[in-house]
């Protein structure tokens, strides 16, 4: 069975840092592209950054230069380095898996609050 | 970069009746890799249809997906109480690389 864990979130002051992880299980985590995808509260969702199977990142412009997609295979992990946070952040961080073929996100973590007010 | 534009953003219907969601891409969608989710209060997504109109396992077959280019539908023959949901439609950019989803779609009972 396919299971990602994120882990990580907190409250954090504007300006600071904060890293997700994402634990991953019941498929060979190596293969897959994966992504993390946000929601604030009330709000839709957000694609956050993506890293290929081969690990190639990329980002939207909301957060490039801020946030730093890594993963480490070994560990099956999947990571998120958050810097330079503002309030608008704030949200709901899922991990999802990428399918091959279809370029869906078939299979999601259930999410790790971040929250960034001083 | 590909915008996608849902409508409409609440559609209220009673249990029973079909419901049809539009989603519109501002450009026509690579090889219909046109997903639709389903989100629950307080729940990660799931995956209802995938390129367009091929249903997700276990997804009841009064969900389906349609269309091509820059216009896709789902939509749902027979609303059950558990359907009542928000809905999402994403697509995959290769140029520049990237997920883009529709700002959603209220489905609440009436």
């Amino acid at each position: 069975e396919v299971q990602l864990v994120e882990s990580g979130g907190g409250l954090v002051q504007p300006g600071g840092s904060l890293r997700l992880s994402c634990a991953a299980s019941g498929f060979t985590f190596s293969d897959f592209d994966m992504h993390w995808v946000r929601q604030g509260t009330g709000k839709g969702l957000e694609w956050v950054s993506g890293i290929t199977f081969t690990g190639d990142t990329y980002y939207p412009g909301s957060v490039k230069g801020r946030f730093t997609i890594s993963r480490e295979n070994a560990k099956n992990s999947l990571y998120l380095q958050m810097n330079s946070l503002r309030a608008e952040d704030t949200a709901v961080y899922f991990c999802a898996r990428l399918s091959r073929g279809y370029y869906d996100l078939n299979y999601w973590g259930q999410g790790t609050l971040v929250t960034v007010s001083s | 970069e590909i915008v996608l534009t849902q409508s409409p953003g609440t559609l209220s219907l009673s249990p029973g009746e079909r419901a049809t969601l539009s989603c519109r891409a501002s450009q026509s969608v690579s090889n219909n890799y046109l997903t639709w989710y389903q989100q629950k209060p307080g729940q990660a997504p799931r995956r209802l249809i995938y390129g367009a109109s091929n249903r997700a396992t276990g997804i009841p077959d009064r969900f389906s997906g349609s269309g091509s280019g820059t216009d896709f539908t789902l939509t749902i023959s027979r609303l059950e109480p558990e359907d009542f949901a928000v809905y999402y439609c994403q697509q995959y950019g290769s140029s520049p690389p990237g997920i883009t989803f529709g700002q959603g779609t209220r489905l609440e009972i009436k």
